[in-house]
């Protein structure tokens, strides 16, 4: 079974601009979630999708949105870049089973550097 | 205000001998709990979880053990191999949730 695909694995953008990150969840699974990680404040919540809606949201601006497809397939995007916005994105998938707790597994990730 | 605490930025191991890392947790909401393992330019790897009407899980080498009323999580490592080097993440969530908060991570190194 393939893993959790993140495309693309390195984009340069300078700022202001905006970008969009790609995710493919592992076959069946249709909860996806997604996470910054930077150096100095480790590894964040940004947002989580399940059935093309989001469920949870974390303390990022309005700038950082995303959205889930009828395939589970999930995009993530940020308008406006700024310097601090440059980090490794990683996106996870899982199955969850009602309000039964399950692992998330996570992809390679995105290392978007704004310049 | 981190809610889940790894106060060890560092911890180094003989190849062989057992490694313990540390996890503290402030939200009593959280439920379930679970370690990753990471590699640099790589995503997490899940290596254990546990749920919190549990104290204690094993898979292998790995044995995670929590005490809730201390709000205090461990995986044990044993024994540990110089394959085990890498940075350990501890997350925690509340029932359901795919929201997980993660501390800041534990590099260790396994020493040959």
């Amino acid at each position: 079974k393939a893993g959790v695909t993140q495309t693309p694995r390195y984009l340069i953008k300078t700022r202001g601009q905006q970008v969009t990150l790609s995710c493919s969840p592992i076959s069946g699974h249709r909860s996806v979630s997604w996470y910054q990680q930077t150096p100095g404040q480790g590894l964040q919540f940004l947002f989580e999708y399940f059935s093309e809606t989001q469920r949870n949201k974390g303390n990022f601006p309005g700038r950082f949105s995303g959205r889930q497809f009828s395939n589970s397939r999930s995009e993530m995007n940020v308008s406006t870049l700024e310097l601090g916005d440059s980090a490794l994105y990683l996106c996870a998938s899982s199955f969850p089973q009602g309000a039964l707790n399950t692992e998330a597994f996570f992809g390679q990730g995105t290392r978007l550097t704004v310049v | 205000d981190q809610q889940v605490k790894q106060n060890s930025p560092s911890l180094s191991v003989q190849e062989g001998r057992i490694s313990i890392l540390n996890c503290d947790y402030t939200n009593s909401m959280f439920d379930y709990f679970l370690w990753y393992k990471k590699y640099p330019a790589e995503g997490p790897t899940f290596l254990i979880s546990i749920s919190s009407i549990k104290d204690k899980n094993e898979d292998g080498r790995f044995t995670v053990f929590l005490n809730k009323s201390a709000k205090h999580l461990s995986l044990h490592i044993v024994p540990s191999q110089p394959g085990d080097s890498a940075v350990y993440f501890c997350a925690a969530s509340a029932t359901g949730g795919q929201n997980f908060v993660f501390g800041p991570g534990t590099r260790l190194s396994v020493l040959p």
